[in-house]
């Protein structure tokens, strides 16, 4: 069964400073998914990791992969208050499948 | 082209009633997923659907909970004689077809049973 676990589940930063999150995973994946949420909203797609050394940047979140590792990253960078949210990691095992999801990392950034 | 709807996006049922759950996928997609998550939780996988097949459905409890995706109209999930811990938002995604296409989720049904 493919268990997926993030860490930390809870982050709490001051605006301005870095700081990365951990999505590991248990089997062999054909691709990786981030996606945030805010409370009482849906998911919104952040990234799609599709390869072995994959990384993708958008604004201040940079995502990579490493298929080897069985390891993903969500580095955050510079953080501001807008970033609070939950974040979550979606390892997709099977082509067009189901996903399973890691647990959540619930990040605040305080001013 | 809309995205992923869903309906109701609030129920509310006493213990014993029958909750439905509607899901209108993306336009051209014929790929549905339903996923329920826990207060707290992250979204576990309930059920796979095409068009009139149910293609995994390893995630849904055995009793009280059924889905369809019938060849006209939405995806329904139904769960009959609701109990306290089927509180929680249920999500729907779809995608065009089956090759590793990205699922997009809706803005989910928050079900609450009191």
């Amino acid at each position: 069964e493919l268990k997926v676990e993030q860490n930390p589940l809870f982050l709490s930063m001051q605006e301005g400073k870095n700081y990365t999150i951990y999505c590991n995973y248990s089997t062999t994946s054909d691709r990786l998914y981030w996606y945030r949420q805010d409370p009482g909203k849906s998911l919104e797609s952040l990234f799609v990791l599709l390869s072995n050394g994959a990384v993708k940047q958008e604004g201040r979140l940079m995502a990579s992969l490493d298929t080897k590792a069985r390891l993903s990253t969500l580095h955050i960078t510079a953080a501001v208050h807008d970033l609070s949210a939950t974040y979550f990691c979606a390892v997709d095992m099977t082509s067009g499948s189901r996903l399973t999801f890691g647990e959540g990392t619930q990040l605040t950034v305080n001013p | 082209n809309a995205g992923v709807m869903q309906n109701p996006r609030h129920l509310v049922r006493r213990r014993g009633q029958e909750a439905r759950l509607r899901c209108s996928p993306m336009k051209g997609h014929s790929h549905v997923y339903w996923y329920r998550q826990l207060p707290e939780e992250g979204l576990k996988f309930m059920v796979y659907l095409q068009k009139e097949n149910i293609i995994d459905e390893s995630g849904m409890p055995k009793e009280r909970f059924s889905a369809e995706f019938p060849k006209e109209g939405p995806s329904i999930l139904r769960i009959q004689q609701v109990v306290r811990g089927d509180s929680a938002a249920y999500f729907c995604a779809s995608s065009p077809n089956r090759n590793g296409d990205e699922q997009y989720f809706g803005p989910g049904t928050r079900l609450t049973v009191t």
